[in-house]
């Protein structure tokens, strides 16, 4: 069973579209980050939401922490090629120690110019 | 900056075989981390380290061993090396807890057991 689940698993659409991909669990999570990942190379991270309801603006990119903390959404508007890579949430459980931070599968996402 | 520093890069084993993947970091981080990463997946934990002398099992740690007898150094070992250990291992680092710190992630170790 997978903690944190990421949908779509893949997704494919061309330049200036919108997209929205969401990280879902039903743990509560103290944190949740973001992060993309481009072939060969390790994942960086994009933003880390720490309260219920936040929401955090990255230039085209929206982020969104559920007011219960057991779900995110990653929102793209107008997507360019650029945005090409693999979107990855991680969380880190609330009734943990607080050291483990376990990962989505991810989202694959082609933006087509 | 070095940061996050993974070795060797690209390994082939073969089964029964076993190494070491280094890992160093230089920003004199307490947390240390070995992920792996099958294609197109997530990230899984295999172990982590809260501190020198300090380590624990993740969500896969069976046939692997680590040590942290230094805050700089985390290396991973591999012992009788398995198909099913064929992946990306990633070193990863942060100041504390994920929980609101950055976590710094090196360039990746691909290893191929034959």
């Amino acid at each position: 069973t997978q903690l944190l689940e990421q949908s779509p698993q893949f997704l494919s659409i061309q330049e200036g579209e919108n997209l929205t991909v969401y990280c879902n669990s039903s743990s509560v999570f103290s944190s949740l980050q973001w992060y993309r990942q481009e072939p060969g190379e390790g994942p960086v991270l994009l933003v880390t939401v720490v309260t219920g309801g936040e929401v955090k603006k990255l230039k085209r990119l929206t982020f969104q922490f559920g007011d219960a903390r057991k779900d995110s959404s990653l929102h793209i508007t107008a997507a360019q090629p650029g945005d090409t890579g693999l979107y990855l949430c991680a969380g880190v459980e609330a009734e943990t120690s607080g050291s483990r931070l376990t990962f989505g599968e991810g989202t694959q996402l082609t933006v087509n110019p | 900056n070095a940061g996050v520093t993974q070795t060797p890069k690209f390994r082939i084993l073969k089964i029964g075989q076993s190494m070491t993947l280094q890992c160093t970091q230089d920003m004199n981080h307490n947390y240390m981390y070995w992920y792996r990463q099958d294609p197109g997946m997530g990230l899984k934990l295999i172990y982590y380290s809260v501190g020198a002398g300090i380590t624990d099992k993740g969500e896969v740690p069976n046939g692997y061993n680590v040590s942290r007898s230094t805050t700089e150094d985390f290396p991973l070992r591999l012992e009788l090396a398995a198909p099913s250990q064929t992946s990306v291992y990633f070193c990863a680092s942060s100041y504390s807890t994920p929980s609101g710190n950055t976590i710094y992630f090196g360039e990746g170790s691909w290893l191929t057991v034959v």
